[in-house]
């Protein structure tokens, strides 16, 4: 069962442009919203993080919106460059007592910025 | 500092064999994660370690997969009698045992079963 379904699968986007990847969860006890970006042959890297009590969150040309009652939320990339050409995978997670957190991915955004 | 090592990158084993899978988190990191990531999707769970103690195997797809950090730094995934379905990037992540502690990421050992 997909958890957090992510679309669109593939993006293509004009050098300056606004890149957004938008995601929706079903589990309501996630509470933790991170966002990953991946390079071929690397590991994914934390990009972003969003909890629910807030609706927007922004770092630098990156912005997290999250609309709790749609239980969905979305990354923009504005003024999108070439070395943002990755994918990009946002995932969920529930706090668990006791445990660290257990991250549950989408299946990823290939994202090509054109030069 | 280093950052979450892996070994070997690339795997190639044939049907039927054994492979161990190598897992060097950042120094400290009390929680290391498992996940497997087929091509074009997701990364998906397999098991988690808290120190030595492994807390959750919940994602381990048959009872050939196995892992283990018996001294709670490096850990070892091993998959037994290899089919081509296990065929993917096994990607390690290690954190902080603290709210919200990010997840690193290692670069992952590709695994090809021919």
């Amino acid at each position: 069962q997909q958890q957090v379904k992510q679309s669109p699968q593939s993006l293509i986007v004009q050098k300056g442009g606004i890149s957004i990847i938008n995601c929706a969860y079903e589990n309501t006890a996630f509470d933790y919203f991170p966002w990953y970006q991946q390079f071929p042959g690397k590991g994914p890297a934390l990009l972003i993080a969003i909890r629910p009590d807030v609706s927007e969150k922004k770092e630098g040309r990156f912005t997290i919106s999250f609309n709790k009652s749609a239980k969905q939320f979305s990354l923009h990339i504005m003024d999108s460059q070439p070395g943002d050409s990755a994918t990009y995978f946002c995932a969920a997670s529930a706090a668990v007592s006791g445990s660290a957190r257990q991250l549950t991915f989408g299946s990823g955004t290939q994202l090509t910025v054109l030069p | 500092g280093a950052g979450v090592s892996q070994s070997p990158r690339y795997k190639v084993a044939k049907r039927g064999q054994d492979v161990a899978l190598r897992c060097d988190p950042i120094s400290g990191h009390v929680s290391l994660f498992w996940y497997q990531q087929a091509l074009g999707q997701g990364p998906e769970f397999l098991t988690y370690f808290q120190n030595e103690a492994q807390l959750d195997k919940s994602g381990l797809p048959s009872d050939r997969f196995f892992a283990e950090r018996p001294e709670g730094s490096v850990s070892t995934l091993k998959i037994q009698r290899t089919q081509q379905e296990d065929s993917a990037v096994y990607l390690c992540a290690s954190s902080h045992h603290r709210e919200a502690s990010p997840l690193h990421f290692g670069n992952g050992t590709r695994l090809t079963v021919t």
